[in-house]
């Protein structure tokens, strides 16, 4: 099982530009979720999703929109980025159920220059 | 002010000892405890979780303890190893969501 492939692993931007990242999940999970870490800091959610079709805002959503169009993906994209999005991205999937695990991605290194 | 702290920021033990990490959270109400531990460059990934009704859970030489009441937890490492060098993230959910609300971490290095 693959669990949870973020793409790509790493990426450098110009600021201004824009670009997705996906998030593809094989559990059949009906919740994901987008994460930033920076350094000395916790997770911070971007925005996160319920199910297919729904998406909301998390803590930190200014600068970022999400699409999920199909269950097993969702989309992270930055219209235009600027250096403050520098950071290390995660997603996570999980059941609906409040008592599972959450599983995460292998994150996406983007620095904006 | 982040909702959940975790102390020490960063810690350095010998092989083969043991060590405890503290978690104090201010999340109201929640409906889930997790541990997580996170390898450089990896993503985090799951140790332990616990409903707001548990004390203890374990997970082979990892065991974490919840007082709901003084809003604390630890994580206590038996044994330390090598491969133990990782950041320790306590994480707390909320419960209309399943929101989680992360901390900053401790840092560990076992060293031989």
């Amino acid at each position: 099982n693959a669990g949870v492939t973020q793409t790509p692993k790493f990426r450098v931007l110009k600021t201004g530009q824009s670009m997705t990242l996906l998030c593809a999940q094989d559990m059949n999970h009906e919740y994901m979720y987008w994460y930033r870490q920076d350094p000395g800091m916790g997770l911070r959610l971007i925005h996160y999703s319920v199910g297919e079709g729904t998406t909301a805002k998390g803590e930190v959503p200014d600068g970022y929109n999400v699409s999920r169009l199909k269950k097993q993906n969702f989309l992270l994209g930055l219209e235009s980025a600027a250096p403050s999005q520098t950071s290390v991205y995660f997603c996570a999937s999980s059941y609906s159920s409040l008592y599972t695990e959450a599983f995460f991605g292998q994150g996406t290194r983007l620095t904006v220059v | 002010k982040n909702q959940v702290e975790q102390s020490p920021q960063s810690l350095i033990i010998l092989e083969g000892k043991n060590c405890t990490l503290q978690c104090n959270y201010t999340v109201s109400p929640f409906s889930n405890l997790r541990w997580y531990k996170q390898d450089t460059g990896r993503g985090p990934v799951s140790l332990t979780i616990m409903t707001f009704s548990e004390n203890t859970k374990s997970n082979g030489r990892y065991t974490a303890t919840l007082d709901a009441d003084t809003k604390q937890s630890s994580l206590h490492i038996t044994a330390s190893q090598l491969s133990d060098s990782a950041s320790y993230i306590c994480v707390v959910s909320v419960p209309w969501n399943n929101d989680m609300r992360f901390g900053a971490g401790t840092r560990l290095t076992v060293k031989p």
